[in-house]
Parts: structure tokens; C-alpha cells; sequence
């Protein structure tokens, strides 16, 4: 099950700025583990985009980033492409649900 | 270079057990805080995470699978199996491999650093 929220799909057009939003609770993320954010192309396995809240694995283009506040946590991408257009999940770790937990999941549509 | 790679059944009948196999080449799942393990999802739906296996051989399960995974390491053959009783249909999915890496010095809570392409599992009489 889905512990943490994401909004189902978001959308900008090229060159906007586009924020996914990832809510847990205090047994997550809230509870001071990190988020992670995952990307999937269709018909593709997830990809590694950001981890440890904000940190890009290398190759990652810098025009995504990540944060983190208090129950929730955020990945904003800017200077959006049409390649972006994508699944994206985040994830973390749950104290009382088990110990990995993903989000619910969010198209980013690219008009 | 870290690549994994699933293998096992494509089709299951129901009440069936699943055995699915890892094979992963560029880690080592005796290098101290590397981990292997599942995560599933199902047709259109979001990712789930099922089992790890350490490299100390603690492994984590997910609780609401718990009864019906087992997982496996044979650090010889560079090979995680997992195995899932009872299968149903509603288990039908892709089965992706995962690795984990050390995260000591990185913060708190692992993440999935490499990916196998995935198994899709079909369970259906």
C-alpha cells in the first residue's frame, strides 16, 4: 500500500517550472528519514533521479532538485522538456508500516 | 558497471508458488551494507516494495506479504532468489530487482540505487 501521497498528474509547458508534492506522516518522513525520487518511462523500470532529499546520482541533469519540510517533501523541475514527461515516485521509510514505503505516483504531462 | 537482471515464470496459476532470480554482476553482496532485493507493480498501478537481503544476511520483508515471501542470497553464483506461496491474481505484476548500496555517511534510510529491467508475472488458470 501507498503510504505517502502524491498528486496523480501534474502538467506545465516547455521551460515552466513543474513541483510534485510527497505527504507522509510522522512515522515517515516526518520521522526524519529521507526521500527519494524515482523516475519510470513507460514500458521502462524506475530510475534513481534524487536521493537522500536532494542529492542528484551522476548523470541526473541539474534542472531537477528535491527538498524536504517536516512531514513532506517536494521535486521540482525546471526548464521542463519534453523528455521529462514521465512517471516519478518518491519514497522512503516507514517505522510502523515496514520498512520501504513508495508514494502513490505522479504523471508530468509536458504540453 | 552495476546491472541486474530478473528471471523466472512469466505465467502462474493461483495457489502456486512463485520463484523468481536475481542475477547481478558489478556488487557484491558481501561488501558491508549492500543490500538486493523485490519490488513489484502491478498494471498501471504504483510501485511496491517486497524484500531485501544484506550482505550480513538480515533480511526485511514487506508486513503485508511477510507470510508469503522468502528471500534468499548465493553470494557464489552473485544470485538472490525470492519465493512467494499461495500466488493469486491479484499478485499479478513486474517484479523488478533491486540493489541498495552502504548508506552510512548519506542519511537516514536506504534508497534503490540500480534496477533491473523487470518480470512480468502473470497469474491466471
Amino acid at each position: 500500500q501507498s503510504v505517502l501521497t502524491q498528486p496523480p498528474s501534474v502538467s506545465g509547458a516547455p521551460g515552466q517550472r513543474v513541483t510534485i508534492s510527497c505527504t507522509g506522516n510522522s512515522s515517515n518522513i516526518g520521522a526524519g528519514y529521507d526521500v527519494h525520487w524515482y523516475q519510470q518511462f513507460p514500458g521502462a523500470g524506475p530510475k534513481l533521479l534524487i536521493y537522500a532529499n536532494k542529492n542528484r546520482p551522476s548523470g541526473v541533469p541539474d534542472r531537477f532538485s528535491g527538498s524536504k519540510s517536516g512531514t513532506s517533501a517536494s521535486l521540482a523541475i525546471t526548464g521542463l522538456q519534453a523528455e521529462d514527461e514521465a512517471d516519478y515516485y518518491c519514497q522512503s521509510c516507514d517505522i510502523s508500516l515496514g520498512d520501504y514505503v513508495f508514494g502513490t505516483g505522479t504523471k508530468v504531462t509536458v504540453l | 558497471q552495476i546491472t541486474l537482471k530478473e528471471s523466472g515464470p512469466t505465467l502462474v496459476k493461483p495457489t502456486q508458488t512463485l520463484t523468481l532470480t536475481c542475477s547481478f554482476s558489478g556488487i557484491s553482496l558481501t561488501t558491508y551494507g549492500v543490500g538486493v532485493g523485490w519490488v513489484r507493480q502491478p498494471p498501471g498501478k504504483a510501485l511496491e516494495w517486497l524484500a531485501l537481503i544484506y550482505w550480513d544476511d538480515d533480511q526485511r520483508f514487506s508486513p503485508s506479504l511477510r507470510s508469503r515471501l522468502t528471500i534468499a542470497k548465493d553470494t557464489s553464483k552473485n544470485q538472490v532468489v525470492l519465493t512467494l506461496t499461495n500466488i493469486d491474481p491479484v499478485d499479478t505484476a513486474t517484479y523488478y530487482c533491486i540493489h541498495t548500496p552502504d548508506p552510512t555517511g548519506v542519511g537516514l534510510g536506504r534508497y534503490f540505487h540500480h534496477w533491473g529491467q523487470g518480470t512480468l508475472v502473470t497469474v491466471s488458470s
